[in-house]
């Protein structure tokens, strides 16, 4: 599993409160994603990190904010969270191959275990 | 923007027979990714299409490519209870350089 785990597993909490959520990573990955699965949807990228320091929006962003100060840690924030944020969220990674041009990346996304915000 | 479709939404089958999910793209993937969730799970990499036309087997899974890269489809042949989750497709755009998933396709296996 990529050595990828995900904390907390489950969260309730209330709407216009503050959430944080950790993925950690034992094998210093670069490439880092984080994402929201809702039933018909399927899985949405919210924001990915392609490095220290260096991340960018997906598709659906909004009311999202992440950090990435240690390649091992990508964090997701929600500044004040809303029912519509209920949810379950995954992170994922993504290996780099080593080559030429600094690597190539590969595409295959390996996930965490989920975390099922409830936002109430 | 970009999308990824996915058909059917639902599929229930017999202990035994076929089934097969259908994705396709409004844009030319570079590649097409497939990933099974097990219900309360996350999802897993099954396996990559790279080249058009191109087809793979795993076991009783046979997996496809489409000619224009725009489509690609998952059969599995005879089903078993082991075969329950959810089968995701995972498209590369080019252009947008990120993955994309389809909503997927949630098989029940009735013993």
């Amino acid at each position: 599993d990529a050595g990828i785990t995900q904390s907390p597993r489950h969260k309730v909490t209330e709407t216009g409160t503050p959430v944080t959520l950790r993925c950690h990573q034992t094998e210093n990955h670069r490439y880092m994603y984080w994402y929201r699965q809702d039933p018909g949807h399927g899985l949405r990228l919210i924001h990915y990190s392609y490095g220290v320091k260096d991340t960018d929006k997906g598709e659906v962003s909004d009311g999202y904010s992440v950090s990435r100060s240690k390649t091992e840690d990508f964090l997701l924030t929600l500044e004040s969270a809303t029912s519509s944020q209920t949810s379950v969220y995954f992170c994922a990674i993504s290996y780099l191959l080593p080559g030429l041009a600094g690597g190539r990346r590969v595409d295959t996304q390996y996930f965490g275990p989920g975390t099922r915000l409830t936002v109430l | 923007g970009q999308q990824v479709m996915q058909i059917p939404q639902y599929q229930h089958v017999q202990e035994g027979e076929d089934f097969t999910t259908y994705c396709n793209s409004s844009t030319t993937l570079s590649n097409i990714q497939w990933y099974k969730q097990r219900p309360g799970g996350h999802p897993v990499f099954l396996i990559q299409l790279v080249k058009s036309g191109e087809v793979k087997k795993q076991k009783r899974l046979t997996f496809q490519f489409g000619e224009a890269k725009k489509n690609s489809s998952l059969h599995i042949t005879a089903t078993q209870t082991t075969d329950v989750g959810t089968y995701f497709c995972a498209g590369l755009i080019t252009s947008y350089d990120k993955v994309i998933f389809g909503p997927g396709t949630s098989l029940s296996v009735i013993p």
